[in-house]
């Protein structure tokens, strides 16, 4: 286990609906990055946050937006849903230094847009 | 520049076999190589991970090669195992100075099958 809690597990929405998903970092990490993974694809990246902040943002509409916590923990919001959002989310944490440190990800909310 | 291409997406290995995948990547910037396994339903758990100062590391049955000339890396899966069938990722990322890490570049993944 990595520490790394997301939530919900699945999700089932209907296309043009808001979605929320959460994350809750591991202990002493301030880095989240969001990821979107398709079937059969690798993960893309959405955005991060760092200490509450975005700081750095994928190719992805603005539709797709995200919030961080005091506490670290995260959102992302999904806006206007599209069935192409179908897909595993995916939420990983980080300790933010001068160097890379490893991310450690989530299990993941699977999002069906229907 | 931003793409890191893995070949093949899909192997099957006997038993006892040697796994190899590979992965090329063309931004000279990236310094951070790490591999990512992924069983059906979970998310991507680190493997191992390599920096362009070194040519290899090995982690118990798991080795990465890596040939910064050529622009490649490459994961070596000694005496595999049926637990080792899984879906690995190969990724990069550029590290920045002052905090921001780990944009992960994926590859597109190579699931892998180990015959008992």
């Amino acid at each position: 286990e990595t520490g790394v809690t997301q939530s919900p597990t699945h999700l089932i929405k209907t296309r043009g609906q808001q979605v929320t998903l959460r994350c809750s970092s591991q202990s002493g990490h301030n880095t989240v990055s969001w990821y979107q993974q398709a079937l059969g694809q690798g993960p893309q990246f959405i955005f991060q946050y760092y200490r509450e902040e975005e700081n750095g943002r994928g190719n992805f509409p603005p539709r797709f937006s995200g919030l961080q916590f005091p506490n670290y923990s995260s959102e992302l919001n999904v806006n206007a849903l599209e069935l192409d959002d179908s897909a595993l989310y995916l939420c990983a944490s980080s300790l933010g230094s001068a160097l890379n440190t490893e991310a450690f990800f989530g299990q993941g909310t699977r999002l069906t847009v229907v | 520049q931003q793409q890191v291409k893995q070949s093949p997406q899909s192997l099957i290995v006997q038993k006892g076999g040697i796994s190899i995948i590979n992965c090329a990547y063309e931004n000279t910037a990236f310094d951070y190589f790490p591999w990512y396994q992924q069983f059906p339903g979970k998310g991507p758990a680190l493997l191992i991970a390599i920096r362009p100062d070194v040519s290899e590391k090995k982690e118990g049955r798991f080795t990465i090669s890596f040939n910064k000339s050529a622009k490649q890396f490459s994961l070596h899966i000694m005496d595999s195992q049926p637990g080792d069938s899984a879906t690995y990722f190969c990724a990069a990322s550029r590290d920045i100075y002052g905090g921001a890490t780990n944009k992960l570049i994926f590859g597109t993944g190579t699931l892998l099958a180990v015959q008992p």
